[in-house]
């Protein structure tokens, strides 16, 4: 997994409820991403960060929040608006070389609805 | 969109056999990259092509890419129990993002 830490591994969400997922990378890395994966499918793009202070809305960003104050750290908040929160969610982190632009993951948050 | 569709959804082979997973895309690519997955995990990288190589090797992997047909193949060598995982190709389009399939999923029996 890298530099890059999750956590909590295991996440409970009452309904109603925002929680947090934390995302840290020491990998001095300007990119950073957050992404949804359902049981026996691929992944899919929540929010996007590119560098501190700025982020982008990827693919299935409703229901969802981000910041980016640090360049270590990009949180992910699930908000009581997004109603199907069950899923395995993976942060990763993304360096510039030229022509590499290879993704970092971290170990992954499963989140369940009480 | 630019998501990789990967080929076949599952795979199920005797070890020493070889694996062979398949990748198609829409759109022009920068590189194209291959990850794994094991069971509840992060995706791992284990391979990329750029869009002007047609193969590359690394270890017991071979990846070939055929840009007039927007399609790689991820061939396995000699294939272990513990290459029993879910496999991602990841097109990286020229603004830097990469998009993910399904996966394949290998199961190797020992």
């Amino acid at each position: 997994d890298g530099g890059i830490t999750q956590s909590p591994k295991y996440l409970f969400r009452k309904e109603g409820q925002n929680v947090t997922l934390s995302c840290e990378q020491n990998l001095n890395h300007d990119a950073m991403y957050w992404y949804r994966q359902d049981p026996g499918q691929g992944l899919r793009l929540i929010y996007y960060s590119q560098i501190v202070n700025d982020f982008q809305k990827g693919d299935i960003a409703e229901g969802y929040s981000v910041s980016r104050e640090k360049k270590e750290s990009f949180p992910l908040t699930v908000t009581s608006a997004q109603k199907n929160p069950t899923a395995f969610y993976l942060c990763a982190s993304q360096g510039a070389r030229p022509g590499k632009n290879i993704q970092y993951f971290g170990a992954g948050t499963r989140l369940s609805v009480l | 969109s630019q998501q990789g569709e990967e080929d076949p959804q599952a795979l199920s082979i005797q070890e020493g056999e070889n694996a062979t997973m398949n990748c198609s895309y829409k759109t022009s690519i920068n590189n194209l990259q291959w990850y794994r997955q094991n069971s509840g995990r992060g995706l791992v990288h284990l391979i990329l092509i750029r869009s002007n190589e047609r193969e590359k090797h690394s270890g017991r992997l071979r990846v070939t890419l055929d840009t007039s047909k927007k399609s790689s193949s991820l061939l396995i060598t000699a294939s272990r129990a513990a290459d029993t995982a879910s496999y991602f190709c990841g097109p990286l389009t020229s603004y830097g993002k990469l998009t993910f399939g399904q996966g394949t999923i290998l199961t190797v029996h020992p």
